[in-house]
């Protein structure tokens, strides 16, 4: 039981360039979720999902794209990277029964946008 | 609108002193609060929420209502707890994360 898995770890681009960050769970869990996590800023909200097939927006979503195929993964996307998006990114998963669920956190993704 | 307050972003202490990381709330719902921790080169993981009334690492943290508030306490600081501390409250869909507070327990 690995949990919430995020890769790449870390990842340096060029502003432009487009990349998908990873993010899986083998909980089962139904709700998936991105943040970013900015100094002075804490973590805010980019997408989430309450199940496969079905995306929302959270607080900070432009620039980012998301997709839920499966329960298991929840990719997240820079479709054109700009340095703004310089961040650590955490991908999270709870069970969405209970509505009380705490997250389940991954390692996070470092990402540096030149 | 900033749905989670924390005051503090830095905070330091000395083993065995008292700590308190402050947080308040702005939420019209009823407020499903929990307050997460960041150790040094691990991942964020939850400490308590204010469901359980439960006291983790020597942490309580009661949610007060009326002062919308859910501050995180511990009578006796321990060198281990220096940590990133985060506040959050979750609204059904959404989980809002406050700035953070980084606690420092100085030996």
């Amino acid at each position: 039981n690995a949990g919430v898995t995020q890769t790449p770890k870390f990842q340096v681009l060029k502003t432009g360039q487009s990349m998908t960050l990873q993010c899986a769970q083998d909980m089962n869990h139904e709700y998936m979720s991105w943040y970013r996590q900015d100094p002075g800023m804490g973590l805010r909200l980019i997408h989430y999902s309450v199940g496969a097939g079905i995306t929302d927006q959270g607080e900070v979503p432009n620039g980012y794209n998301v997709s839920r195929s499966t329960t298991e993964d929840f990719p997240l996307r820079l479709l054109s990277a700009a340095p703004s998006q310089t961040s650590v990114y955490f991908c999270a998963s709870s069970p969405w029964a209970d509505f009380d669920q705490p997250q389940h956190f991954g390692d996070g993704t470092r990402l540096s946008i030149l | 609108a900033q749905r989670v307050t924390q005051p503090e972003k830095l905070l330091s202490v000395f083993k065995g002193a008292p700590v308190e990381l402050k947080c308040n709330y702005s939420y019209s719902g009823s407020p499903e609060l929990f307050w997460y921790v960041q150790y040094s080169r691990q991942r964020l993981q939850l400490l308590l929420r204010h469901i359980s009334r439960e006291s983790i690492k020597g942490f309580t943290a009661d949610l007060n209502k009326g002062e919308t508030s859910f501050h995180l306490k511990k009578p006796f600081a321990q060198e281990e707890d220096s940590a990133m501390y985060y506040c959050a409250l979750d609204t059904g869909n959404q989980f809002y994360f406050g700035t953070g507070t980084s606690l420092t327990v100085i030996p």
